[in-house]
């Protein structure tokens, strides 16, 4: 299996719920990341997940609280979310953290935020 | 801030041309990497270069870096209509910050039937 599977790839919610985006992939690797992207703009790095350790952009409002349950999985909690945040987010994986890896990337959840 | 800068922003061409699009990025680097992006879906890999290395080939692709300019380039030969995507520089391993990629702008190529 090699690939990054995103699940739901639509979501709708309100400003007041509380809904999670769920990433797994089952290709070993040991790093994962979160990324943010807007129409037409670049993907933003929001979290990533490197041997067990978490790395946080500072930018990233608290609203987002990512959750590694297993090596395998990462989910994105999302509460109290704001228009603005609408988006599609992304989700990848690489085989070690560090630098010069390949990263592997889902097909996305597009977020809409009413 | 955005680490690389894509230019042309767009570019379209006829099928069969060859396709140059540049990025440019401000600090150093260990790595840089392109990865292609269809019509808001996930991104592919397509090529990585070494801050050691100047030019690398894969297929119908050639990429290369230049470091003194902080610059690279991407061309893809006999473009085809399935090329039409984003096209997205990448750099790691810079400002010191968490793993993870640094995006430029991108360039939105678009092929001509």
């Amino acid at each position: 299996d090699t690939e990054v599977t995103q699940t739901p790839k639509h979501l709708v919610m309100g400003m007041t719920n509380k809904k999670s985006l769920k990433c797994e992939q089952h290709m070993g690797h040991r790093a994962m990341y979160w990324y943010k992207q807007k129409a037409k703009k670049p993907p933003e790095l929001m979290f990533v997940y490197s041997y067990e350790k978490l790395s946080i952009n500072e930018s990233v409002p608290s609203r987002f609280s990512p959750e590694c349950p297993n090596s395998s999985l990462l989910n994105l909690h999302l509460h109290a979310l704001q228009p603005e945040d609408s988006a599609l987010y992304l989700c990848a994986s690489s085989p070690w953290g560090g630098w010069g890896n390949e990263q592997f990337f889902g097909p996305g959840t597009r977020l809409t935020v009413l | 801030s955005q680490q690389g800068e894509e230019d042309p922003q767009a570019l379209s061409i006829q099928e069969g041309e060859n396709a140059t699009m540049n990025c440019s990025y401000k600090t150093s680097i260990n790595n840089l990497q392109w990865y292609r992006q269809n019509s808001g879906r996930g991104l592919v890999h397509l090529i990585l270069i070494r801050s050691n290395e100047r030019e690398k080939h894969s297929g119908r692709l050639r990429v290369t870096l230049d470091t003194s300019k902080k610059s690279s380039s991407l061309l893809i030969t006999a473009s085809r209509a399935a090329d039409t995507a984003s096209y997205f520089c990448a750099t790691d391993g810079s400002g010191g910050g968490a793993d993870g990629l640094t995006f430029g702008k991108g360039t939105h190529l678009i092929i001509q039937p």
